[in-house]
């Protein structure tokens, strides 16, 4: 069964460094999105993506945050310039029109 | 602004009892409601999708229900077992954008 998947598992940066976090969505979607979960918080989203322009942002989504296609599977989500509260799991989900979203496993960014 | 909540927050069962978790939310203008289940650590698993025509839906021994006009959907789950233990998320979506809004999450335990 097709399913996404994200990389690395697990990412320590020190604060101030950039991070990029990568995915794969399902191969066959359209709509691309991350959301993140800070420990013990609720999962939040940050942005979609459609037709390769960001479709919806949240406030969280700021200019530190970035977000690319750069090739026909790939999916990233760049963080500039990372801060401690950054430390969360990033999950990418991606849907067809059907609108169930399909998660990836998650990366675990820890930011010193 | 749509806030999810789920109750109970925490729930333990003797393997083999029925159980409905339960989720609320204030906007009745939401348009999809997915149920997701995570384990710990681990990302999301879609289990359900009530689509915005939609009341129900079954999939295996859960089944989903979704009542606009209160703001309220169900998840029951049928002769629980142990397997089932994990934390189930609902989400519902304003259907313009698809960003999906979390619930606070039900940990369930069942016992063997």
């Amino acid at each position: 069964e097709p399913e996404v998947t994200q990389t690395p598992s697990h990412q320590v940066t020190q604060m101030g460094q950039e991070v990029i976090l990568r995915c794969v969505p399902i191969s066959n979607h359209l709509y691309f999105y991350w959301y993140r979960q800070i420990l013990g918080q609720k999962v939040e989203f940050l942005v979609s993506f459609y037709n390769n322009e960001i479709s919806e942002k949240s406030e969280i989504f700021d200019d530190q945050f970035s977000v690319e296609r750069p090739d026909g599977s790939n999916f990233t989500l760049k963080i500039r310039s990372t801060k401690l509260e950054d430390s969360a799991m990033y999950f990418c989900a991606s849907s067809d029109f059907s609108d169930t979203q399909y998660f990836g496993p998650g990366t675990r960014l820890t930011v010193l | 602004k749509q806030e999810v909540t789920q109750i109970p927050a925490a729930l333990s069962v003797p393997e083999g009892e029925n159980l409905v978790l339960n989720c609320s939310f204030t906007d009745s203008a939401i348009y999809n409601l997915q149920w997701f289940r995570q384990d710990p650590g681990k990302g999301l698993t879609s289990l359900l999708l009530i689509q915005s025509s939609q009341r129900e839906q079954t999939s295996g021994r859960l089944n989903a229900s979704l009542d606009k006009s209160s703001g309220r959907s169900t998840l029951y789950i049928a002769a629980s077992q142990p397997g089932d233990s994990a934390t189930y998320l609902c989400a519902g979506d304003g259907g313009a954008t698809n960003k999906l809004i979390f619930g606070t999450g039900t940990l369930l335990a069942v016992q063997p």
